[in-house]
């Protein structure tokens, strides 16, 4: 079965540090990838994803991400934190066949002090 | 905007009763999902539908079933409550066409079995 590995669990940084967030996927086909983003009291929420083309894409408030195919890996990044990226922040991914079936990482809780 | 409406914040039900937890959405989406959202294990899929009437089992759909009579509204049940279904629970909806389109979420329903 496909599944999503998000390998850091909690995440406590100061602001203006840098974050990268790992996610890898197991799934040799075609995959679309996903980063969703759930503040505090707040619902899910899209924060960018990639389908093909150039493997880096930005979202939105200043976070990007990388696809490299050669190591099934998805990393979520951001050069300098702020306060308000507080949050969990989840992986997903769906296969490019068939339905839409988004299978999600077990979540990176991230906190940063000011 | 997308707006996903989940009828309950918070729920306290007494084990073995019959839970109903309902899902509203207003932008004529033709899927619908529901995931439970548990520390350390992040989203798993419970059920999903992709039309009125039809339903599909997602993960882990042990203990629970779904509903769907109309478009705009997936219910989640419960059949007998156990201590073990106590979670968040999280209702998605995206439009058809394939497995690239976004999920919008409810803002869930924390569930309290006791």
């Amino acid at each position: 079965a496909q599944s999503v590995s998000q390998h850091n669990h909690h995440v406590i940084l100061s602001e203006a540090a840098s974050l990268e967030l790992g996610c890898n996927y197991s799934y040799g086909g075609t995959v679309n990838l996903f980063w969703y983003v759930q503040y505090p009291g707040q619902h899910l929420q899209l924060l960018l994803k990639y389908f093909s083309g150039d493997p880096l894409v930005k979202g939105i408030k200043g976070f990007e991400a990388e696809f490299i195919k050669s190591k099934f890996s998805f990393n979520l990044r951001k050069p300098s934190v702020q306060w308000s990226d507080t949050a969990e922040y989840f992986c997903a991914v769906t296969m490019n066949t068939g339905f839409q079936k988004l299978v999600f990482g077990t979540g990176t809780r991230l906190l940063v002090s000011p | 905007d997308v707006k996903v409406t989940q009828s309950s914040r918070y729920l306290v039900k007494r084990t073995g009763e019959k839970v109903f937890l309902e899902c509203v959405q207003d932008m004529d989406h033709e899927n619908m999902f529901w995931y439970r959202q548990d520390p350390g294990l992040g989203l798993r899929l419970i059920y999903f539908s992709y039309d009125v009437k039809m339903k599909e089992k997602g993960d882990i759909p042990e203990g629970y079933s779904v509903s769907r009579e109309k478009k705009e509204r997936f219910s989640l049940i419960l059949e007998s409550a156990s201590t073990n279904q106590t979670s968040m629970y999280l209702c998605a909806s995206s439009l058809g066409g394939g497995p690239r389109t976004e999920a919008f979420f409810g803002q869930g329903t924390r569930l309290t079995v006791v």
